[in-house]
């Protein structure tokens, strides 16, 4: 059973289209992450945060912005659509850095 | 920016083949090494976290060790079989907000 959500699994929008990557998670994890993977590529990480309040830049530049106004609650949005936005968006949570991350099953997101 | 470099990029082996991939990277300034298994259309999945130099883990089939002295992790796979066809990540974990840097990844096919 999953412990964090991701909605939707599969996206295509028009281009200037706004949309919003939905990541919950019911573990009560502070530490939150979304990777962007262009095909064969490796994940970058795009934001993240520290908990309630708190949201930080990663180290791929993106024109997503994210929220974090409640802890299970971190969502991604882009306010225009592009092209170039076309990827998969991965969300991740951790507790304890002992335990690794625990991922979502991903947003493929095409703009056409 | 952190780099982590996985070889083989891909691998096919027979069904009963041993294995073994690597995952390289430049110092050893992180807290923890995370090797990750993600299968198609699945979400990653934690298959270990090492922290200390010459760190061994292991679950069933397949174990993983740690150098930090000379900049490496191997992750091994005892009699591979199709289940194990997946992508294997490695990821060096830094940071006060835990963020994890990926390496790109060895794609392991398994046939009969």
């Amino acid at each position: 059973e999953a412990d964090i959500y991701q909605t939707p699994r599969y996206l295509v929008i028009g281009t200037g289209k706004k949309i919003t990557l939905e990541c919950s998670q019911t573990m009560g994890h502070d530490k939150m992450y979304w990777y962007q993977q262009d095909p064969g590529m490796e994940l970058h990480l795009i934001h993240y945060s520290y908990g309630v309040n708190s949201t930080e830049k990663g180290d791929l530049s993106s024109e997503s912005t994210v929220s974090r106004i409640r802890t299970e609650h971190f969502p991604l949005t882009l306010e225009s659509a592009r092209p170039s936005h076309t990827s998969q968006y991965l969300c991740a949570s951790m507790g304890d850095y002992l335990d690794g991350y625990t991922f979502g099953s991903g947003t493929r997101l095409t703009v056409v | 920016i952190l780099n982590v470099e996985q070889s083989p990029q891909s691998l096919h082996v027979q069904e009963g083949d041993s294995t073994n991939f690597t995952c390289s990277f430049p110092s050893s300034n992180f807290y923890a090494l995370h090797w990750y298994r993600w299968e198609t259309a699945k979400s990653p999945e934690a298959l270990f976290v090492m922290t200390l130099n010459g760190d061994e883990k292991k679950k069933g089939r397949i174990s993983a060790t740690l150098n930090t002295k000379e900049g490496y992790s191997y992750l091994y796979i005892k009699g591979s079989q199709p289940e194990d066809s997946a992508t294997y990540l490695c990821a060096l974990l830094t940071g006060t907000a835990s963020k994890l840097t990926f390496g790109t990844g060895t794609r392991l096919q398994v046939t009969l």
